[in-house]
């Protein structure tokens, strides 16, 4: 159980378009869902906390209206890279906590390993 | 969020055991000690969390100092799928965002 997934797994696509990463909890709920990018040797850094039914929080340093969540409901949350560059070219994942119990732990999804040309 | 502070790598003969440190010297009452791990072009993976006592699960133990400033994730037989990037991540639940910060983690080489 706590299957976090995320699609696509890659994506490669040409500067100035924009990109959705979609992320599900499969067998659980999650109030918050959690958005990470991670750089080649690099760790993961946290770019923002998706709210189900209410306005991401974004950490600082992180542009919100590049970066756009969408948690729309308790399974489901989306990133939007708008106008990509080389720049975020990136890994991003994602995580989940479960609604009820095990309130402890954090479940990672796979990644999207994002490409712009 | 309290910082942890873990060797930027460590090897380890396969079948032997492997101590895996990690300091949390501003450690607060309430926070827990996760410890992750990530494997190559993977996301993270959930090996052992604890409070106050050590914790044994199938995959690893948890050691935790008395005064918790410190703690030691112990994997009892190393294997090469144990390769990975080890993350020790400081977590108060009654932080109401719940969020996780990783610091640089322990990259463990599993020699065969």
């Amino acid at each position: 159980g706590a299957v976090v997934s995320q699609h696509p797994s890659r994506v490669i696509c040409k500067s100035g378009t924009s990109v959705k990463i979609e992320c599900r909890s499969l067998d659980f709920q999650a109030t918050t869902m959690f958005w990470y990018r991670q750089f080649p040797k690099k760790s993961l850094m946290l770019m923002a906390t998706s709210n189900e039914g209410s306005k991401a929080t974004y950490e600082q340093g992180v542009e919100k209206d590049k970066f756009l969540i969408n948690h729309a409901s308790l399974t489901l949350s989306t990133l939007t890279v708008t106008s990509a560059h080389p720049e975020d070219s990136s890994f991003y994942i994602c995580s989940a906590s479960p609604l009820a119990g095990r309130g402890n732990e954090q479940f990672f999804g796979p990644g999207t390993r994002l490409t712009v040309l | 969020d309290a910082k942890t502070t873990q060797p930027n790598s460590m090897e380890s003969n396969e079948e032997e055991p492997v101590h895996l440190p990690c300091n949390h010297s501003t450690i607060s009452g309430t926070d827990y000690i996760h410890w992750y791990r990530q494997l190559p072009s993977q996301g993270p993976e959930y090996v052992i969390h604890g409070l106050t006592s050590n914790v044994n699960n199938r995959m690893a133990s948890l050691a935790i100092a008395e005064d918790r400033k410190s703690s030691t994730l112990i994997l009892h037989r190393a294997t090469l799928r144990d390769a990975a990037v080890y993350y020790c991540i400081l977590r108060d639940p009654f932080n109401t965002g719940n969020q996780f910060y990783f610091g640089t983690g322990t990259s463990l080489t599993v020699i065969p």
